[in-house]
């Protein structure tokens, strides 16, 4: 069964400092990759997604994440944080093969990681 | 994009009872999923909302514990029943909508304390 690591549990940062989260899943096949934040008190929301093609990825608010096959990563980026990036951070997988061969549904999560960016 | 409801919120049960946590979309989905976040853990999935038929579980989760409806395509339910402490956890659905390229919206959750 897939399995999805997030490396830090809680980050803490200034503004202007930047911000790398790492990810790490355990299933070698097609997959596809996703960050998702939750504001505190708000919905679920997504980040960028990977399905094909460029492994870089740009998402909403100036994040990006590079997927790495070979190292089974995908890394989230961003050159300067703000305090209103404090969130949590979710990275998630879905595997083809398990779901069917479609492209979405039967996401793994990781535990998430907490960042708190202070002014 | 999709909005997605959650009815209740939040609610405080005691041990032994039932409780059926609503999920409305505001347009029509492809796909519903209902997870459980633990407290201080990771979403994980407990099933797929099939439309009309049943719903597909995951290992650890089944019908008679999880028991989940999907009448059309917008609309589902989960029902935790026989409740115990242990099933203090949020629970989300999520949709993924027709024109969405396969993007999972979810819910805001429903916060379920047992006692």
């Amino acid at each position: 069964a897939q399995s999805v690591s997030q490396h830090n549990h809680h980050v803490i940062l200034s503004e202007a400092a930047s911000l790398e989260l790492g990810c790490n899943y355990s299933y070698g096949g097609t997959v596809n990759l996703f960050w998702y934040v939750q504001y505190p008190g708000q919905h679920l929301q997504l980040l960028l997604k990977y399905f094909s093609g460029d492994p870089l990825v740009k998402g909403i608010k100036g994040f990006e994440a590079e997927f790495i096959k070979s190292k089974f990563s995908f890394n989230l980026r961003k050159p300067s944080v703000q305090w209103s990036d404090t969130a949590e951070y979710f990275c998630a997988v879905n595997d083809q093969e398990v779901s069917g061969g479609t492209s979405y549904g039967k996401l793994t999560f990781g535990q998430g990681t907490i960042l708190t960016v202070h002014p | 994009s999709a909005v997605i409801s959650q009815k209740p919120s939040r609610d405080i049960c005691q041990r032994g009872t039932s409780l059926t946590i609503q999920c409305q979309v505001d347009s029509q989905v492809t796909m519903m999923f209902w997870y459980r976040q633990q407290p201080g853990q990771s979403l994980t999935l407990i099933a797929t909302a099939n439309q009309g038929s049943e719903a597909t579980y995951e290992s650890g989760f089944v019908i008679d514990k999880f028991p989940i409806s999907r009448p059309n395509l917008t609309f589902s339910t989960l029902t935790v029943s026989n409740m115990s402490p242990e099933d203090s956890s949020i629970y989300l659905c999520s949709a993924v909508p027709y024109n969405s390229y396969n993007e999972q919206f979810f819910g805001p959750g429903t916060r379920l304390t047992v006692l």
